[in-house]
């Protein structure tokens, strides 16, 4: 069965500091590697996407990838309070129709 | 730009009765659509997906079913609602090779 690995946390950090998530994979036929952002009661929005190995960043996140160990990790920098909530991690089903393989998520809590 | 709205945002639902949620998504033609249901500090379960109008395809065995009668509108039912049928219920969709899934606000289901 395909399966997506996330440490359920709560991985709790002070403000400023770098938050730094980790995800790993079982389908090595996997392609596409997502981080989603779901603050407690609404829905997951997307945050970073990554099709290749090595780091890909946007402002204070940065996302890395390594297929040949099928891990993927969300770097978060100058961690603010405003970034506590759960962190999906999804990868593409090798099945097709876009569809994704969802981790259980990784709660974040940053205090001041 | 695309928008997707679900609704309602909430429902109380007596064990029995049965049940409508209805997704629709503007602002893009032909896209592909997904149901998801999150329990309770769960993950994501991808329930059904449709690649046009008319194609389901699920993931599971239960008591629900859905259907696409337009394209972009996307309808999850169910006849008899049972209690562990409670949950966030959740519209993504998708659209080109990138393999990206966009949320909508979700149905938050309580079945008493």
């Amino acid at each position: 069965q395909k399966e997506v690995e996330q440490n359920s946390g709560p991985l709790s950090v002070p403000e400023g500091a770098i938050a730094s998530l980790n995800c790993t994979y079982s389908d090595r036929v996997s392609q596409s590697f997502f981080w989603y952002r779901q603050y407690s009661g609404k829905s997951p929005e997307l945050i970073m996407s990554i099709y290749s190995n090595g780091d890909k960043e946007d402002g204070r996140f940065t996302a890395q990838l390594n297929k040949a160990s099928q891990y993927v990790s969300l770097l978060i920098r100058d961690s603010q309070p405003s970034d506590s909530a759960t962190y999906l991690c999804a990868v593409t089903d090798s099945g097709g129709y876009n569809k994704l393989i969802f981790g259980a998520g990784t709660r974040l809590a940053v205090h001041p | 730009s695309q928008t997707i709205h679900q609704w309602p945002a909430t429902l109380v639902q007596p064990v029995g009765s049965p049940l409508s949620l209805e997704c629709t998504v503007e602002g893009t033609s032909n896209p592909n659509l997904y149901w998801y249901r999150q329990a309770a500090g769960r993950g994501l379960q991808l329930l059904f997906y449709s690649v046009g109008i008319g194609q389901i395809s699920s993931e599971v065995p239960q008591n629900l079913s859905a259907s696409r009668p337009q394209d972009r509108q996307f309808i999850l039912s169910s006849k008899k609602l049972l209690l562990s049928d409670s949950g966030f219920y959740l519209c993504a969709w998708s659209q080109g090779g990138n393999n990206e899934q966009f949320f909508g606000p979700g149905t938050r289901l309580t079945v008493l």
